[in-house]
């Protein structure tokens, strides 16, 4: 059964702090996605990925498939970038399993 | 261009009632998936939608049902509602089914409140 497990459930930094995020999956996948809700509830997708290292500004995803582990981190982080943090995995029939979210909240 | 557009964005209906939501994908995306996120169960596939034909189904009973359009709309149904069914309701769009390789393209959901 395809689990995705995240870490923490919650967190709360300061501004400027680096942070970051964990999620290890069951399974050997095709791609572990990372994606952001704020509240109002639509989803961004942040990055996908299937091996290795992406960065898009202050955010760099990384994946060890050998480990089934991915981190997301957040360089100099701010408080527009609270928001809710979900790691999902591409199950083997296409669709995705997500993890339970990483409710993140950077005080100024 | 545009996103990927869900209408409502809000209800509330009664139990018992049928209720139909909409999904019109980003243009060029054929294949479309609908999620349900509630508190405690967090965010579960429902199914997913390519040609106008349903090729994948999440573990929800048969209240739950969509469809497809030749244009790649695609609809979902809840009927008989329950109280348990109040949730935020998600899709997304990618160019082709099984995107574990590819991107998706969220919509801003529909929140359905069942009184």
């Amino acid at each position: 059964k395809n689990e995705v497990e995240q870490s923490p459930q919650n967190l709360t930094a300061q501004e400027g702090e680096f942070i970051t995020i964990n999620c290890s999956y069951s399974v050997g996948i095709s791609a572990l996605h990372w994606l952001q809700q704020h509240p109002g509830g639509g989803i961004v997708s942040l990055f996908m990925l299937s091996s290795g290292k992406k960065k898009h500004g202050r955010l760099i995803a990384t994946i060890n498939i050998q480990e089934k582990h991915s981190s997301l981190h957040i360089t100099a982080s701010h408080p527009r970038d609270s928001a809710v943090y979900i790691c999902a995995e591409g199950g083997s029939q296409g669709n995705l399993i997500f993890g339970k979210g990483t409710k993140l909240s950077v005080k100024p | 261009k545009a996103g990927v557009t869900q209408t409502p964005r809000y209800l509330i209906k009664t139990r018992g009632q049928q209720v139909t939501l909409s999904c019109s994908p980003i243009s060029g995306h054929r294949s479309v998936s609908w999620y349900q996120q509630t508190p405690g169960q967090g965010l579960q596939f429902l199914f997913e939608y390519f040609s106008e034909t349903q090729r994948n189904k999440g573990n929800f009973p048969g209240r739950f049902s969509g469809r497809q359009f030749s244009n790649s709309r695609s609809e979902m149904n809840v009927s008989t509602l329950e109280l348990g069914d109040s949730a935020l309701y998600l899709c997304a769009s990618s160019l082709v089914p099984g995107q574990g390789n590819y991107g998706y393209t969220f919509g801003s959901g529909t929140r359905l409140t069942v009184v």
